[in-house]
């Protein structure tokens, strides 16, 4: 069974509203989890370092006013994009491990568009 | 500079072929995954391996893991439709963060 969840899978808004999309690590503590964005026929692309109880850590050239990350529990963080634009749509996949060793899991990922 | 070197990005055989997908580096790896990902979807764990010389088995689906744990290849016997998708080998670089490193995934098509 899923590992990490990730929720919604598909969410619609309109340009200039927030949305948040939550990763949960299922049977196991993250102390980091991962976010990242996918483009259509590439490889995942890092945004930023998700860690419980402090601020994450962004990539370069993401900006994190834009992409706001809360990891508030071992087991839950939020990706919150702010005033979306519809180039913002786009494939967000979360990742956690810790508690399998070096193994990383993934979530479902979420599909957003913005209209 | 890709740390991760996946080759090939594309292929396409037919039915009953066998392949090998490769993953190089000149990095050291504490780890390396291989995932499979399907459209529209988030990447399916198929394997970890972490012991330089590795050789891992599922089902027709063969990962080795370099002495030097440099390199990783993912070998497919007897392909069939459904082994189509986005291969993706990614590692975590001994000493260095928590973060993945990707390749840059390679697109399987298997005709039947």
């Amino acid at each position: 069974g899923a590992v990490v969840s990730q929720h919604p899978s598909r969410v619609i808004c309109k340009s200039g509203t927030s949305v948040k999309i939550e990763c949960r690590s299922l049977d196991f503590q993250a102390t980091t989890m991962f976010w990242y964005r996918q483009f259509p026929k590439k490889s995942l692309m890092l945004m930023a370092t998700s860690n419980e109880g402090s601020k994450a850590t962004y990539e370069q050239g993401v900006e994190k006013d834009k992409f706001l990350i809360n990891h508030a529990s071992l087991t839950l963080s939020t990706l919150t994009v702010t005033s979306a634009h519809p180039e913002d749509s786009s494939f967000y996949i979360c990742s956690a491990g810790g508690a399998h060793g070096n193994t990383i899991y993934f979530g479902e990922g979420s599909w957003l568009t913005v209209v | 500079t890709q740390l991760l070197e996946q080759s090939p990005q594309f292929l396409s055989i037919q039915e009953g072929e066998n392949l090998t997908v490769y993953c190089n580096s000149s990095s050291v790896f504490s780890s390396l995954q291989w995932y499979r990902q399907e459209p529209g979807e988030g990447p399916v764990l198929l394997v970890t391996v972490v012991t330089g010389g590795e050789v891992k088995k599922l089902k027709r689906l063969t990962f080795q893991f370099g002495d030097a744990r440099k390199d990783s290849s993912l070998h497919i016997t007897a392909a069939q439709p459904g082994d189509t998708g986005l291969y993706l080998c990614a590692g975590i670089i001994q000493g260095g963060s928590e973060k993945l490193v990707f390749g840059k995934g390679t697109k399987l098509t298997v005709n039947p």
